[in-house]
C-alpha cells in the first residue's frame, strides 16, 4: 500500500533554515507528481509547492516563492521540502502529498502522508 | 481568503442527507476546471473522497457523492453517521492566479 513518511520538522528560529524529507513506498514514486501541502494550527489547507515526476517542473504558492525549494531523488524515492528565510507564519503542520496522475496541475491529491510539524518560533 | 468558499460549518441528525457546497468563479470552477473533496477527519491526515468532480475513489462509501453546476460544485453525504463528522475541503485549480491549486476554507460537519 502506499506510503509517505515525512520528517525533519520540529523548532527552528525565525531566519533560519530547514528541510523535509518524505520517503514513499508502495507506487512507483518516479511516475508521480509530489506535492507539498501545510495547514497552521487550527486553519484550513494551503498548498505550498509541486513538483512533476522527473523533476523538470515545479511551482510554488507566492507565500513561499522564493525561500523554498521543492526537490526529489527518484532513486531515494524520497521528496525535499528546503526552506529558508523561516517565518512565525510557516508554522504548520507540512504533508508530503502524491498526484492521483501524471498531470500534476490540474489534478488531484490521491495520497498524504502523516504530517511534519513545523514551529518556527524564538 | 480562498477563491473557492466553503460554508464554515454544516449539520445534520444521523440518517439525514446533507450538502456541502464549493463557490468559485468563471476562472476556477467555471472554466471547466474539475474540482475535488477531501475528508479530514479529526487529528488525521486528508483523505481524497471524490475526485474529477463525482468520481470516488475505492473504498469510499457511495454514500459521498460530487457535483459540479456552474461556478460551483457540492459534496453530498446520504445516510449520515457518526463517523462523518469531519472538515471536508474542496479543491480546483485558478487560471488567473499564479496558485496551481486552490483549496476552500473547510466545512466542519457536525453529526447531531
Amino acid at each position: 500500500q502506499v506510503q509517505l513518511v515525512e520528517s525533519g520538522g520540529g523548532v527552528v528560529q525565525p531566519g533560519r533554515s530547514l528541510t523535509l524529507s518524505c520517503v514513499a513506498s508502495g507506487f512507483s514514486f518516479s511516475n508521480y507528481g509530489m506535492h507539498w501541502v501545510r495547514q497552521a494550527p487550527g486553519k484550513g489547507l494551503e498548498w505550498v509547492s509541486v513538483i512533476s515526476h522527473d523533476g523538470s517542473n515545479k511551482y510554488y504558492a507566492d507565500s513561499v516563492k522564493g525561500r523554498f525549494t521543492i526537490s526529489r531523488d527518484n532513486i531515494k524515492n524520497t521528496l525535499y521540502l528546503q526552506m529558508n528565510s523561516l517565518r512565525a507564519d510557516d508554522t504548520a503542520v507540512y504533508y508530503c502529498a502524491k498526484s492521483l496522475g501524471i498531470v500534476i496541475v490540474p489534478g488531484a491529491i490521491d495520497y498524504w502522508g502523516q504530517g511534519s510539524l513545523l514551529t518556527v518560533s524564538s | 481568503q480562498s477563491v473557492l468558499t466553503q460554508p464554515p460549518s454544516v449539520s445534520g441528525a444521523p440518517g439525514q442527507r446533507v450538502t456541502i457546497s464549493c463557490t468559485g468563479s468563471s476562472s476556477n470552477i467555471g472554466a471547466g476546471y474539475d474540482v475535488h473533496w477531501y475528508q479530514q477527519l479529526p487529528g488525521t491526515a486528508p483523505k481524497l473522497l471524490i475526485y474529477g468532480n463525482n468520481n470516488r475513489p475505492s473504498g469510499v462509501p457511495d454514500r459521498f457523492s460530487g457535483s459540479k453546476s456552474g461556478t460551483s460544485a457540492s459534496l453530498a453525504i446520504t445516510g449520515l453517521q457518526a463517523e462523518d463528522e469531519a472538515d471536508y475541503y474542496c479543491q480546483s485549480y485558478d487560471s488567473s492566479l499564479s496558485v496551481y491549486v486552490v483549496f476552500g476554507g473547510g466545512t466542519k460537519l457536525t453529526v447531531l
